[in-house]
Formats: C-alpha cells, sequence, structure tokens
C-alpha cells in the first residue's frame, strides 16, 4: 500500500486566500484524522472522521476551518480566509477499523505558510 | 482528562551511548501506550505500543515497558546510532472514552553525535 498520501507538500499563500489541503486514507482504514503541528502547541487533534462522518471537530480552530469527506477515499481541509497564524504542518493520519488495533497511520504532512 | 508528559528536550548523546526518554500520563481508563517517531521533514512513524498494564513494546532496538502503578511509558535504547536522531513523541489513545483520537506530549528531540 502507498500509506496516506497528502497534497499539496508544501503550500505558500497570502493572508485571506482561500487554502484547501488533502488526504487519500490508506485503503480499507475507516477513521481519518487531521492534525496540526506547530512549535508552540505541539500536535493537536483538529477532527476525526469514521466511516466518513465527522466525529468529534472540538478541535477546529473556528469557522475559518472546514473538512469534508466526501467518500472513504478522500478528505478534505480547507481554510477560509487563511491568516499568517495559520501556518503549521498539517497531518493526515488513517486507523483500521474498530477493534483492538488503534495505531495511527500518518501522511508526511503539508507545510503551509501563510504570509 | 488526558494528557501525556514528556522530558524536555533536546536530548544529546554520543553514538552507541544508553538513551531514556521519560514519558508519564494521566487518563481516564486503561489506555494504550505508544510511541512515535518523526524524522526530519516527515510525517510520524509508529515505533512500538503497549495495550495493557506490563506489556512491553520494542522495535528496532527500542524498548518501552507499560507501568500501570507509575503511570509510565519510557522509551529505552541500549546504544544509539547518528541515524536514531530525530523526534520522538509519546502518545495514549483511551477507548474507554469513547474517542478514538490519540493525545500527544509534545515531543523529545534527539540528536545523536558520531
Amino acid at each position: 500500500d502507498a500509506g496516506v498520501i497528502q497534497s499539496p507538500r508544501h503550500e505558500v499563500t497570502e493572508m485571506g486566500q482561500e487554502v484547501t489541503l488533502r488526504c487519500k486514507p490508506i485503503s480499507g482504514h475507516d477513521y481519518l484524522f487531521w492534525y496540526r503541528q506547530t512549535m508552540m502547541r505541539g500536535l493537536e487533534l483538529l477532527i476525526y472522521f469514521n466511516n466518513n462522518v465527522p466525529i468529534d471537530d472540538s478541535g477546529m480552530p473556528e469557522d475559518r476551518f472546514s473538512a469534508k469527506m466526501p467518500n472513504a477515499s478522500f478528505s478534505t481541509l480547507k481554510i477560509q480566509p487563511s491568516e499568517p497564524r495559520d501556518s503549521a504542518v498539517y497531518f493526515c493520519a488513517s486507523s483500521p477499523p474498530s477493534g483492538v488495533q488503534e495505531t495511527q497511520y500518518f501522511g508526511p504532512g503539508t507545510r503551509l505558510l501563510v504570509l | 482528562g488526558n494528557s501525556v508528559t514528556q522530558m524536555e528536550g533536546p536530548v544529546t548523546l554520543s553514538e552507541e551511548a544508553f538513551l531514556t526518554i521519560n514519558c508519564t500520563y494521566t487518563a481516564t481508563g486503561y489506555p494504550s501506550l505508544f510511541w512515535y517517531v518523526q524524522y526530519p521533514g516527515e510525517g510520524l512513524q509508529l515505533l512500538l505500543k503497549a495495550t495493557k498494564a506490563d506489556d512491553k513494546g520494542s522495535n528496532k532496538g527500542f524498548e518501552a515497558t507499560y507501568r500501570k502503578e507509575t503511570t509510565s511509558f519510557h522509551l529505552e535504547k541500549g546504544s544509539v546510532q547518528v541515524s536514531d536522531s530525530a523526534v520522538y513523541f509519546c502518545a495514549l489513545s483511551d477507548l474507554d472514552t469513547g474517542r478514538r483520537a490519540l493525545t500527544f506530549g509534545s515531543g523529545t528531540r534527539l540528536q545523536v553525535q558520531p
């Protein structure tokens, strides 16, 4: 398997622009997670899905952030409008179906810089 | 709520030295515990895990034992290599809360010098 795929790997944009990050989970995994990593706050969970349904979005910073999972093989995280404080590395991770196996498999991340 | 506390870094060691990175946790139930490693410019990779008390996770020469009595999951390696230089994250998953997400520590950067 190719692992979790994220695109783009790097994104530079100007304040106020819309940013869309994309993720393809590992086939057969029914949990998908979006995390944000910054120097100040470390790794934070933003939202996670189970079977394409958002389960916990309590980590989404504000209304400027939205996430969707239209099908089992694709998810997006959108920031509109973007702000400099959104600069971070955004990770997508996926996990197998419910049970003892809780391991999350991470993508390579998208490094976002908002100028 | 759940939390994970790791020792502050960076940890700087010479090649072949012994490594310990401390990790303690607070959880409402009986969590599973994980160590993830992040190499420069990459995502996190699972290093090892333990799902119940007294379990020992091991991989690539790294070991960690789930100690319920001390709520700890310290990472150890007997002889580090330059290629072990990375950031190490301790994490827990507490399915008893019904929440699937991992709670991470702040990460500990390890630098191994030749």
